[in-house]
């Protein structure tokens, strides 16, 4: 399987802040990295495929960087509604594996 | 818009078998791969496996000895059975669908698969 790290496991920043979250792949996997945003109680929600399109309907101060076994997904200008959960995923290969997920809180 | 509902029972015994139906709205089932996913409570996304429109498979190996996903197209629903529960398999469990995304490179389109529709999820405590 290929494993997925990210860090900061959790990270506090205040509304207009800017933060970039890293996620790391085990071995080589292009540019076959999502990103998944979710609320509490709520499913999650795409954000950024393919390690940089962002989906349709999703701000652009979300943005995605990297390839081959390293990716970072930046949020710039933080807003209120942006305090969740952040998941990275590889789509290179089956099993799928989800990165351990940050945490971001309001500070 | 394509809309996902996953329904089945909130409790299940130990050593039982879960069951779980993801009814599609909105769109069909032959086409793309339809997949779930499970969270475990404070913990993070796991993949347990998804069945594409032909109805291959594939699992992930932590649970594919317990696990089986169908696809009713007639009914328009995907399935999820996961047997010989224990504590451990409490969870929401998300249905979702997995597509492929053309994106435009120097000289050609390159496909990339990622979850762009989730089900709202449901919860199945194991408990005697």
């Amino acid at each position: 399987d290929i494993q997925m790290t990210q860090s900061p496991s959790s990270l506090s920043a205040s509304v207009g802040d800017s933060v970039t979250i890293t996620c790391r792949a085990s071995q080589y996997i292009s540019n076959n990295l999502n990103w998944y945003q979710q609320k509490p109680g709520k499913a999650p929600k795409l954000l950024i495929y393919a390690a940089f399109s962002l989906q349709s309907g999703v701000p652009s101060r979300f943005s995605g960087r990297g390839s081959g076994t390293d990716f970072t997904l930046t949020i710039s200008s933080l807003q209120r509604e942006d305090f969740a959960s952040y998941y990275c995923q590889q789509s290179y290969g089956s099993p799928r594996t989800f990165g351990q997920g940050t945490s971001l809180e309001i500070k | 818009q394509v809309q996902l509902q996953e329904s089945g029972p909130g409790l299940v015994k130990p050593s039982e078998t879960l069951s779980l139906t993801c009814t599609v709205s909105g769109g069909s089932v032959s086409r793309f791969h339809w997949s779930w996913v499970r969270q475990p409570p404070g913990e993070g996304l796991q993949w347990i496996g998804y069945i594409y429109y032909t109805g291959r498979t594939t699992y992930s190996p932590s649970l594919q000895s317990r696990v089986t996903i169908s696809l009713d197209t007639s009914k328009n629903q995907f399935s999820l059975k996961l047997r010989s529960v224990t504590a451990a398999d409490t969870a929401v469990y998300y249905c979702a669908r997995e597509i492929v995304f053309s994106v435009e490179g120097s000289l050609q389109y390159y496909h990339y698969d990622a979850m762009d529709v989730w089900g709202q999820g449901t919860t199945v405590t194991v408990s005697s």
